[in-house]
């Protein structure tokens, strides 16, 4: 079974532009959620989707958006990059149903660079 | 709020010492979830274990044993013979229920440990 996908793997932007990032969940996972890890801040929690739907938002400006296809595949994207925007952006699937719990799989990442 | 704390940055041993990663919770929901993560220098997390709050049987698996204690919130790491392929930053992370478990699908990590295990 093919793990979490993420396209791309590096970016690199220049401040004021946007970007979209792309995840690709395991197959017949429903649950796709999202994190910035920074070395300052560590790995916090941007959002996750289930079913085309926002389940959970985390403290993030709403220059970071998200959302989920009916393939489950999801996109996020940040409007206006700043450079504090610099970060590893990573993905996990799960195949939990909208009140359990199960594990998440994390992919690779992409690293956005903000210049 | 939830917090996880990991409060040793970094740790060294040599190789076939023994080394437990720390890590203390804090929580409100009475029904919640801890893991362990491992992410190398590739930077993809690995999961390792979970656990969750109404189950406080420890485990050993291969190298890796877990102590999970309700009374001092905290959910130690220990991998026993340490090799240098364990080289790595491990996470410690709390899923609460939320509401009717809708807020499993948010983890809340902690700082990391850097471990290096020298030959």
């Amino acid at each position: 079974k093919a793990g979490v996908t993420q396209t791309p793997r590096y970016l690199i932007k220049t401040r004021g532009q946007q970007v979209t990032l792309s995840c690709s969940p395991i197959s017949g996972h429903r649950s796709v959620s999202w994190y910035q890890q920074t070395p300052g801040q560590g790995l916090q929690f941007l959002f996750e989707y289930f079913s085309e739907t926002q389940r959970n938002k985390g403290n993030f400006p709403g220059r970071f958006s998200g959302r989920q296809f009916s393939n489950s595949r999801s996109e996020m994207n940040v409007s206006t990059l700043e450079l504090g925007d610099s970060a590893l952006y990573l993905c996990a699937s799960s195949p939990r149903g909208p009140f359990s719990y199960n594990e998440q799989f994390f992919g690779p990442g992409t690293r956005l660079t903000v210049l | 709020a939830q917090k996880v704390t990991q409060a040793q940055t970094e740790i060294s041993v040599v190789e076939k010492e023994d080394v437990t990663l720390d890590c203390v919770y804090e929580t409100r929901d009475t029904t919640y979830y801890l893991f362990w993560y491992k992410q190398p220098p590739s930077g993809e997390l690995v999961f390792l274990i979970r656990r969750n709050s109404f189950d406080e049987q420890n485990e050993i698996s291969g190298r890796y044993s877990w102590n999970f204690q309700k009374s001092t919130s905290s959910f130690n790491f220990t991998i026993t013979a340490s090799q240098v392929v364990d080289s790595a930053v491990y996470f410690c992370a709390l899923s609460e229920a939320g509401a009717g478990g809708t807020s499993y699908g948010k983890l809340t990590f902690g700082q990391g440990t850097i471990l290096t295990v020298h030959p």
